[in-house]
């Protein structure tokens, strides 16, 4: 059972915004940093923003994160067919000395 | 390019053993935390494990304690997975990870472990 919890699905239409929470505590969100991945089962997991509000190269500036004490948002403006896919946090625990991903949340593209 | 690959998934029996590898190609592999995570069928990812790059530092979750054990080659530009004890929980795709929460992070395409009799 995951220390992390954002909801199940979110949904929007193309060129909507939606925005995904994830809610931990003092032991991982709210010491540490943030991660957020884009999932596709089957396919090899992408980073999308590390150190809770930065994006690697070629990560368009439409995701975007942000962080308040224990709980964080991933930000997807512009919504595109191509987003539909799994997004899940992460943080280390320091509590558990483990790395904790989020319980997962499905984007769809009405 | 980077590359990350995985090997050695299969079938194995409840209470058996089956060892992963992950070779990496395309950067310096003893410059990079290494790492593995697992994704169950139906299920979130799930990271396993992760390795410093002298090895000097070595994580698991709690469901593996004692059971798998992370390990790593620079020379040979390669991490491993040695997995004992296996149970049907264990079955998973596998993906061995470079430095996966950091601007370097890179992914293999996953190994698929299935654990039944």
């Amino acid at each position: 059972q995951s220390v992390l919890t954002q909801p199940p699905s979110v949904s929007a239409a193309p060129g909507q915004k939606v925005t995904i929470s994830c809610s931990g505590s003092s032991s991982n969100i709210g010491n540490n940093y943030v991660c957020w991945y884009q999932h596709l089962p089957g396919t090899a997991p992408k980073l999308l923003i590390y150190d809770n509000n930065k994006r690697p190269s070629g990560i368009p500036d439409r995701f975007s994160g942000a962080n308040s004490g224990t709980s964080a948002t991933l930000g997807i403006t512009g919504l595109q067919t191509g987003d539909e896919a799994d997004y899940y946090c992460g943080a280390w625990d320091g509590s558990l000395s483990a790395y904790v991903f989020g319980t997962g949340t499905k984007v769809t593209v009405l | 390019e980077v590359q990350l690959v995985e090997s050695g998934g299969g079938l194995v029996q409840p209470g058996g053993s089956l060892r992963l590898s992950c070779a990496g190609s395309g950067f310096t592999f003893s410059s990079y935390w290494m790492t593995w995570v697992r994704q169950a069928p139906g299920k979130g990812l799930e990271w396993v494990a992760n390795i410093k790059q002298d090895a000097s530092e070595i994580y698991y979750v709690d469901s593996v304690k004692g059971r798998f054990t992370i390990s790593r080659d620079n020379a040979k530009n390669s991490m491993y997975l040695q997995m004992n004890s296996l149970r049907a929980e264990d079955t998973a795709v596998y993906y061995c990870a470079r430095a996966p929460h950091s601007s370097s992070s890179s992914w293999g395409q996953g190994t698929l472990v299935t654990v039944s009799s």
